[in-house]
């Protein structure tokens, strides 16, 4: 299975400010996912990415917030913009489950807190 | 998005067998059932899916009923590293092509008791 590497695993913020997340996968993947855990909450998808093409956004979430970049099968970047305490979350990227029959593989997340 | 139904929590002593239940009576014939978990501080883990046969790996069991309506994810002998929250989800091909995407519900949180 695919190993995710993502950084920074944690930080602390000030409100206003902008933070990219770093995702890096030891293979090429055509699909990269990126998720929002609340706290004490689920998972939220928040965009497919592939490479090659724009990130798909799932409603509730726009480019200007969260700005993706996938410049190739091994990485991609998630930016949260102007942070407010509300966006504090674990933000986790994912890969792969192309098909119904191949799983979908999980970053342990950039825990990130707003002041 | 098919959608699947679990109890909030479920509790377990350690060295027994615990059976999660889920309820998926929306499934369709071509719907991939998934688990995940998530143990705390960590990302979701895939654990186990099937289609319509049991299927068995080193982690769990999935017992899937014949009617496909429900499924069970069987831990043989729990251990305290297996609390965690526990995610049955349905992947459902799409007209588009591919399946659909990882879609989280809550999930069942699973205590294990030394």
């Amino acid at each position: 299975s695919a190993v995710i590497s993502q950084k920074p695993s944690r930080d602390i913020c000030q409100r206003g400010t902008s933070l990219t997340i770093q995702c890096q996968v030891d293979s090429q993947v055509t699909m990269m996912f990126w998720y929002r855990q609340q706290p004490g909450q689920s998972l939220t998808l928040i965009a497919t990415a592939n490479q090659g093409s724009e990130a798909t956004y799932e409603s509730g979430f726009v480019i200007d917030k969260f700005p993706i970049s996938r410049p190739n099968l091994t990485f991609s970047t998630l930016t949260v913009s102007n942070m407010s305490p509300e966006d504090s979350s674990i933000y986790l990227c994912s890969v792969g489950g192309g098909t119904g029959n191949q799983p979908q593989h999980f970053g342990d997340g950039t825990r990130l807190s707003i002041l | 998005d098919a959608k699947t139904t679990q109890p909030n929590s479920m509790e377990s002593n350690e060295e027994e067998p615990v059976h999660l239940p889920c309820n998926h009576s929306t499934i369709s014939g071509t719907d991939y059932i998934h688990w995940y978990r998530q143990l705390p501080s960590q990302g979701p883990e895939y654990v186990i899916h099937g289609l319509t046969s049991n299927v068995n790996n080193r982690m769990a069991s999935l017992a899937i009923a014949e009617d496909r309506k429900s499924s069970t994810l069987i831990l043989h002998r729990a251990t305290l590293r297996d609390a965690a929250v526990y995610y049955c989800i349905l992947r459902t091909p799409m007209f588009s092509g591919g399946y659909n995407k990882l879609i989280f519900g809550a999930g069942t949180r699973l205590a294990v008791h030394p």
